[in-house]
């Protein structure tokens, strides 16, 4: 069975500053998707960045990109020049080609300080 | 504005009752699915639904029990065999399922056994 680790359980970060969130997985699959997902204080989570498995190029949208890493199994979260708004849980998450659910991971809380 | 809306955002059970959350999406999206999320594990799946009349247990279906009559509805209902049921239950719904694009959430239901 796939799963997805997030070995920091909290964050913490200066405005403005740049912020690297971890995750690795195991899976024995070649063709799959990861995704970030934010969940801010009000529980909604939020789709951050996607990444498949079979693109070398690393996934961005504006201050946030991910560092893929497929033979290490790794798929960080970058976010750059941080906001207040940033804080939140952020979860990543696994899903094989064709499969029915997202397996994530334990999640990690941010916290963005003034 | 198309979405997916849980009700209610809170939920209060007493011992041995069963209550039911409700999750309604107008996305037109074929998969649902149904998570629980606890402090420190992420979220699990309890159940999901690629089409109507039809659906299979998650990770942890045990205690839980789901329709999907609707393609627009898939209510989950807690029975009185869960032994922890206290929890943030989410559900979500996707395009068809093997989507890479990932899920849309609902905002959730806080549930707590008083």
């Amino acid at each position: 069975a796939q799963t997805v680790t997030q070995s920091q359980p909290e964050m913490s970060v200066q405005e403005a500053e740049t912020v690297t969130l971890s995750c690795t997985y195991d899976t024995s699959e070649s063709d799959y998707y990861l995704f970030w997902y934010k969940q801010p204080p009000s529980r909604q989570m939020i789709l951050v960045i996607r990444q498949e498995a079979y693109k070398q190029q690393n996934a961005t949208e504006n201050r946030f990109s991910v560092n893929f890493q497929k033979a290490a199994k790794s798929f960080s979260l970058k976010i750059s020049d941080s906001q207040l708004g940033d804080a939140a849980m952020y979860f990543c998450a696994y899903r094989s080609r064709g499969a029915q659910k997202l397996v994530f991971g334990q999640g990690t809380r941010l916290t963005i300080n003034p | 504005d198309g979405g997916i809306t849980q009700s209610p955002k809170y939920l209060f059970r007493k011992e041995g009752q069963n209550v039911t959350l409700s999750c309604e999406q107008n996305l037109n999206h074929d998969a649902m699915y149904w998570y629980r999320q606890d402090p420190g594990q992420g979220l699990r799946l309890i159940y999901y639904s690629q089409i109507v009349n039809d659906f299979q247990k998650g990770d942890i279906a045990e205690g839980y029990s789901v329709s999907r009559e609707k393609k627009e509805s898939f209510p989950l209902t807690v029975t009185s065999a869960q032994k922890n049921p206290t929890a943030f239950y989410l559900c979500a719904s996707s395009i068809r399922t093997g989507s890479d694009y990932g899920y849309t959430f609902g905002s959730g239901t806080r549930l707590t056994v008083v």
